[in-house]
């Protein structure tokens, strides 16, 4: 079956845009995560949607959102981008239940200039 | 902190050899997984093992965990040039809103040279 994935692969953009990526998780996973992963403070989670409710945030500053489709795709958006939001930004896809692996795209690289 | 911490953050062995990180955390748990990443590319998950068990193998893959330690561990065995990559630890937890969140160590980076 497909995997997790993430579109675009890159993305160059300059400070004060908005960018939004996209993650279309494995078919029949509810549950997609965004993670962002930067070299000083390793991966940090960003939030989880389920069936289009926002479950869970993380400590991000309002800039970041998100929201989660019907057919589970999910959109992350960064408002008024500053160059420390430059990082691989990561989406992972599980089932509902607790004790279940997530299943990880490839991730968008974001090069904030 | 509810983010595990890995030990140690780097390592290097020669084929063949064994390559054994660890990591530890001060929170209950629901449970731990370990992930591999490949030069900044997606994680793969490589192991769950739940609060509840103590022990589980893949592969090559021994991962052990003590809670009482608040402590896990992971065993590669016969390492292989391929096995070369950060290993990361994930603490998956699940709160009292039924929010469940998985938080990631800062990782161990292995090279194994041929």
């Amino acid at each position: 079956k497909a995997g997790v994935t993430q579109t675009p692969r890159y993305l160059i953009k300059t400070r004060g845009q908005q960018v939004t990526l996209s993650c279309s998780p494995i078919s029949g996973h509810r549950s997609v995560s965004w993670y962002q992963q930067t070299p000083g403070q390793g991966l940090q989670f960003l939030f989880e949607y389920f069936s289009e409710t926002q479950r869970n945030k993380g400590n991000f500053p309002g800039r970041f959102s998100g929201r989660q489709f019907s057919n589970s795709r999910s959109e992350m958006n960064v408002s008024t981008l500053e160059l420390g939001d430059s990082a691989l930004y990561l989406c992972a896809s599980r089932l509902s239940t607790v004790n279940y692996g997530y299943t990880f795209g490839s991730g968008t690289r974001l090069t904030v200039v | 902190s509810q983010q595990g911490e890995e030990d140690p953050q780097a390592l290097s062995i020669q084929e063949g050899e064994n390559a054994t990180m660890n990591c530890s955390y001060k929170t209950s748990i629901n449970n731990l997984q370990w992930y591999r990443q490949n030069s900044g590319r997606g994680l793969v998950h490589l192991i769950l093992i739940r609060s509840n068990e103590r022990e589980k193998h893949s592969g090559r893959l021994r991962v052990t965990l003590d809670t009482s330690k608040k402590s896990s561990s992971l065993l590669i065995t016969a390492s292989r040039a391929a096995d070369t990559a950060s290993y990361f630890c994930a603490l998956g937890r699940q709160g009292r809103k039924n929010d469940y969140k998985l938080s990631f160590g800062a990782g161990t980076t292995v090279t194994v040279r041929a």
